[in-house]
């Protein structure tokens, strides 16, 4: 389709794995976010890729959690060590614009994260 | 730092009924605002966005949303619920959103 795609929807790891997490924005889409989901809560924001460039990674919990787009399309979230507080939904976003906020966010679907 | 307050975790209405989902903003700015709805298991969809110019901004599903600059609310109406309409409901502000936590709509029959 024509949408954001995140991979793989479900991840279970046991606790110190290291896990990556992959989206697929829209085609043509400048922006692209990482957000974090706990149960029950709202998305929280981790990272902002423009292109490739990583503008913004003040959202990032630790420095087990590192993210990239080399080339400006696919992006990676990957997370190092995993702990149990690591277990959330997160999610990807793409924008066409470049960041400022006129356009909105379009969400893939998720990708589930289970540490045991 | 901006932050989004939504008033309830939970509202339930009867179909048919009035909709009203509250939404509170902190900054002196008027930032950028949406509101997003997320079904089970899914990403959040766009319903609706204020940037600038009308207050009243009307979305998707029947939805709409009025910025109220002195209230500094962006609060969520729709005139008459549907069962569909049941589904978790966050409402967002700024380029890099900063969510509320979320409201959950419940539709009775």
């Amino acid at each position: 389709g024509a949408g954001v795609s995140q991979s793989p929807r479900y991840k279970v790891a046991k606790r110190g794995q290291d896990v990556a997490l992959r989206c697929d924005p829209i085609s043509g889409h400048v922006s692209l976010f990482w957000y974090q989901q706990a149960l029950g809560q709202g998305p929280e924001f981790l990272t902002y890729f423009q292109n490739e460039a990583q503008l913004d990674k003040s959202g990032l919990p630790s420095d087990r959690f590192f993210a990239e787009r080399p080339e400006g399309s696919v992006s990676t979230l990957k997370i190092q060590r995993t702990q149990q507080e690591d277990s959330a939904v997160y999610l990807c976003a793409s924008s066409f614009a470049q960041g400022n906020g006129n356009q909105p966010q379009h969400f893939g679907d998720g990708t589930r994260l289970s540490i045991l | 730092a901006q932050s989004v307050t939504q008033l309830g975790s939970h509202v339930s209405v009867s179909e048919g009924a009035l909709v009203l989902l509250r939404c509170n903003y902190s900054s002196s700015v008027p930032p950028y605002l949406f509101w997003y709805v997320q079904y089970p298991n899914q990403g959040l969809q766009l319903l609706l966005k204020y940037t600038t110019g009308a207050t009243l901004v009307k979305g998707i599903n029947g939805f709409e949303a009025e910025f109220k600059k002195s209230e500094t609310s962006f609060h969520l109406t729709k005139p008459s619920a549907h069962m569909s309409d049941a589904a978790e409901y966050f409402c967002a502000a700024d380029s890099t959103l900063t969510f509320g936590k979320g409201t959950m709509l419940l539709v009775s029959p």
